[in-house]
């Protein structure tokens, strides 16, 4: 069973610039989220997307957005990159909730993001 | 912010003996989840405990909660050099809209030495 797998695995923008980052969860699983990760901040949570609808969303601006396919597949983009926005982006994929609470969320390789 | 602090903040160890992290959060939680990452690449997920769970075993890995104290202890016995990493706890902050939200910790960087 292939795993989450995001491309591109390393980016270099200029500041100003644009990025979009895709991530393919493991099939079956609905659920789409994302972190940014960072020396200084650690990992935070972006934003949650299930049934291409965004469910939850962290404290980022809006220049951080995403959007899911109908066949789960998600993708984040970042506007008008700044230089602290540099950063590992990981995706993570669940199934549904279950019942009894959360289910396990399996990440890929992330995208290791440079802003120049 | 972090829902969790994580202690140590490192650790080193020989190669075999235990390894022992602690992990404490602020809020009530329905379920915990322990991570491993390797030198800045992806999260492994290692194991998930349940709130209404006290303790679950996986292969070398013992993991405890005690809600009472908002605290999980991860325990790899035997440890190999394989086993250096960044170990992660992470915390589901809540149900808004059954959307899943992981909180993490800061990370225990543990380091075998051979």
């Amino acid at each position: 069973k292939a795993g989450v797998t995001q491309t591109p695995r390393y980016l270099i923008k200029t500041r100003g610039q644009q990025v979009t980052l895709s991530c393919s969860p493991i099939s079956g699983h609905r659920s789409v989220s994302w972190y940014q990760q960072t020396p200084g901040q650690g990992l935070q949570f972006l934003f949650e997307y299930f049934s291409e609808t965004q469910r939850n969303k962290g404290n980022f601006p809006g220049r951080f957005s995403g959007r899911q396919f109908s066949n789960s597949r998600s993708e984040m983009n970042v506007s008008t990159l700044e230089l602290g926005d540099s950063a590992l982006y990981l995706c993570a994929s669940s199934k549904t909730r279950d019942p009894a609470g959360l289910t396990e969320a399996f990440f890929g390789q992330g995208t290791r993001l440079t802003v120049v | 912010s972090q829902q969790g602090e994580e202690d140590p903040q490192a650790l080193s160890i020989q190669e075999g003996e235990n390894a022992t992290m602690n992990c404490s959060y602020k809020t009530s939680i329905n379920n915990l989840q322990w991570y491993r990452q390797n030198s800045g690449r992806g999260l492994v997920h290692l194991i998930l405990i349940r709130s209404n769970e006290r303790e679950k075993h996986s292969g070398r890995l013992r993991v405890t909660l005690d809600t009472s104290k908002k605290s999980s202890s991860l325990l790899i016995t035997a440890s190999r050099a394989a086993d250096t990493a960044s170990y992660f706890c992470a915390t589901d902050a809540g149900w808004i809209q059954g959307a899943q939200k992981l909180v993490f910790g800061q990370g225990t960087r543990l380091t075998i030495n051979p």
